[in-house]
């Protein structure tokens, strides 16, 4: 299946700043990333589709100013958290896939905001 | 907006037993499919059923899509330690590539021996 690789796979930041997360497909180009959040036993909640060449969507609820998603080639989607605050803890996963069918889902990266 | 169900949140069992885990969807789905993420790891894709009425079978896994394409079920026969993790269904209600998945609220399972 296809591999697709996060950076960093954690991270630890002080409130109020901001933090950058790298999503890559290394395998195969990717027009469409996916971005989701999950807090503790529970589901993957999804945050915005990330389409290369022009702007992401975001889901209802989700703030575009404060989740900024870049993806400016077919390999790399990144995902901004700006002045990030101790509720935006979370585990931050993205996926793509080649198909209609399955999606690969990256490590994930596990963010503490102190 | 769309929101998709499971049940039993949480399950424990004793390794030999089955499993079962539901999933339901307040709207029609195009398909279904079912992940399943260990402790502290990613979701990983076990299987994706289209037609009403598919009955798909992996070894001891049996998924199952309803007839409505509203439901479906994962079914464990004889659960081992290895089968420990959450498992998700994810629907979907286009088929396009772009098109989103909605994750259910997971069924943690549990094997002792």
């Amino acid at each position: 299946g296809a591999v697709v690789s996060q950076h960093p796979s954690w991270v630890i930041c002080k409130s109020g700043t901001s933090v950058k997360i790298e999503c890559r497909s290394l395998d195969f180009q990717a027009t469409t990333m996916f971005w989701y959040r999950q807090f503790p036993k529970q589901s993957l909640m999804l945050m915005a589709t990330s389409n290369e060449g022009s702007k992401a969507t975001y889901e209802q609820g989700v703030e575009k100013d404060k989740f900024l998603i870049n993806h400016a080639s077919l390999t790399l989607s990144t995902l901004t958290v700006t002045s990030a605050h101790p509720e935006d803890s979370s585990f931050y996963i993205c996926s793509t896939g080649t198909t209609v069918y399955e999606q690969y889902f990256g490590p994930g990266t596990r963010l503490t905001v102190t | 907006g769309q929101q998709v169900m499971q049940i039993p949140q949480y399950q424990h069992v004793q390794e030999g037993e089955d499993f079962t885990t539901y999933c339901n969807s307040s709207t029609t789905l195009s398909n279904i499919q079912w992940y399943k993420q260990r402790p502290g790891g990613h979701p990983v894709f076990l299987i994706q059923l289209v037609k009403s009425g598919e009955v798909k079978k992996q070894k001891r896994l049996t998924f199952q899509f309803g007839e409505a394409k509203k439901n479906s079920s994962l079914h464990i026969t004889a659960t081992q330690t290895t089968d420990v993790g959450t498992y998700f269904c994810a629907g979907r209600l286009n088929t396009g590539t772009a098109s989103k998945l909605t994750f259910g609220t997971g069924t943690r399972l549990q094997v002792t021996l």
